[in-house]
């Protein structure tokens, strides 16, 4: 089955600096991979996704790329802020359902 | 419209004990997914009801077992309780089956083995 290894556990970056999460997968017929942002005492919530046939997608200060020769995937945060302070989550697709990684704390400091 | 709402919050029980959880999805929606979040394992799959039918089903023994309504309300119940079994559960729905489709998730039930 499918194995998501996630980089790097916790990142404090201090804010208007970029951010950058990694994650690997083992499963070559993965085709989706989502995002997730978790804040304190909240469930996860999707922030962006990408699918197999594309190699990268923005949305405002978040991007992700996703190189499949590779197998690895990673999420991109521009001109950090003390709001984007979470937990995130980087999953793939096994089958019908969907494999999470381990997370990664993001810490902004004003 | 009202997210995912999830009850009780938190809850203590005891080893040996069982549990019951519950999870009302949005409004409309149709597969609800139940997961467990733990320290050290992370975001582990338990399973995936849609239509009041089991669809998938992660690694987990046959103490975690669910169950889903006619009005996609769903609960998930775990029997003879282990500390191990202490964790966050989250419960996330849909609008139908299938990975591609977001997913929305509730603040999660915290439930302490003691």
């Amino acid at each position: 089955g499918e194995n998501v290894e996630q980089h790097p556990s916790t990142l404090s970056v201090q804010e208007g600096d970029s951010a950058v999460i990694k994650c690997t997968y083992s499963d070559s017929a993965s085709n989706y991979f989502p995002w997730y942002k978790q804040e304190l005492g909240k469930g996860p919530q999707l922030i962006i996704d990408i699918r197999s046939n594309v190699g990268e997608k923005k949305d405002q200060r978040i991007a992700v790329t996703l190189n499949k020769t590779a197998k690895h995937f990673s999420l991109h945060i521009t001109e950090t802020q003390p709001e984007d302070s979470a937990v995130y989550f980087c999953a793939a697709r096994d089958t019908d359902k969907l494999i999470f990684g381990t997370g990664t704390r993001l810490q902004v400091f004003p | 419209k009202a997210g995912v709402t999830q009850t009780p919050r938190y809850l203590i029980k005891t080893r040996g004990q069982q549990v019951t959880l519950s999870c009302s999805p949005i409004s409309g929606h149709r597969s609800v997914s139940w997961y467990q979040q733990t320290p050290g394992q992370g975001l582990q799959f338990l399973f995936e009801y849609f239509s009041e039918t089991q669809r998938n089903k992660g690694n987990f023994p046959g103490r975690f077992s669910g169950r889903q309504f006619s009005n996609s309300r769903s609960e998930m119940n775990v029997s003879t309780l282990e500390l191990g079994d202490s964790a966050l559960y989250l419960c996330a729905s849909r609008l139908t089956s299938g990975v591609e489709y977001e997913q929305y998730f509730g603040p999660g039930t915290r439930l302490t083995v003691t």
